[in-house]
């Protein structure tokens, strides 16, 4: 149980273009997700947090306009990184909470973003 | 910023315990010690967590002091897969908002044939 996933795994593209990150909890409903970005050599750096079908809450420094986040439903969320630039080039990953009765957060295996 | 000190590195033999520290002075009266662990180029792997008893599953055991300021995880029996970075995270734990997590550098445990 307790099972996040997430599509793609890893994506190549060119600078300007959008990306979208799906991240889904297969085996739990999660009215809660967040989403976290990894550069290298450094820790997760929290970016997001989106509560089922309301707007996300996001970290100071991260722009909502640049990278969008839908969480439609209770066990989909998504991201999409629009008109991207090789410094948004990382390890995206998110995670869920299933409040409450799952103690903790599980989380996506990653998505590595590769913009050239 | 992390709630929580832990040692930049450490190594340990396969087959042997792994004891890794976390210092959590600040801690409140109603926050939870979480552990995970990141093997490379993965996402982050719950392993346990508690309040202030002992707590133990199939991954881990976890000693919290009887103040609560510190804690530490053991791997009893370390194999090579266990080789990734352990962090140790307070936060508020199950049964209400629980938030978000923050983690800090982590410890990066080397473990060795």
């Amino acid at each position: 149980g307790a099972v996040v996933s997430q599509h793609p795994s890893r994506v190549i593209c060119k600078s300007g273009t959008s990306v979208k990150i799906e991240c889904r909890s297969l085996d739990f409903q999660a009215t809660t997700m967040f989403w976290y970005r990894q550069f290298p050599k450094q820790s997760l750096m929290l970016m997001a947090t989106s509560n089922e079908g309301s707007k996300a809450t996001y970290e100071q420094g991260v722009e909502k306009d640049k990278f969008l986040i839908n969480h439609a439903s209770l066990t989909l969320s998504t991201l999409t990184v629009t008109s991207a630039h090789p410094e948004d080039s990382s390890f995206y990953i998110c995670s869920a909470d299933g409040q409450g009765f799952r103690e903790t957060q599980y989380f996506g295996p990653g998505t590595r973003l590769l913009v050239l | 910023d992390a709630k929580t000190t832990q040692p930049p590195s450490m190594d340990c033999a396969e087959g042997r315990a792994a004891n890794l520290p976390c210092n959590h002075s600040t801690i409140s009266g109603n926050e939870y010690v979480y552990w995970y662990r990141q093997i490379h180029s993965q996402g982050p792997q719950y392993i346990i967590h508690g309040l202030k008893n002992n707590e133990t599953n199939e991954m881990a055991s976890l000693i919290i002091t009887e103040d609560r300021k510190s804690s530490t995880l053991i791997l009893p029996h370390a194999t090579l897969r266990d080789t990734a970075v352990y962090y140790c995270i307070v936060r508020v734990g199950p049964g209400g908002s629980q938030g978000n997590l923050i983690f800090g550098k982590g410890t990066k445990l080397s473990v060795k044939p």
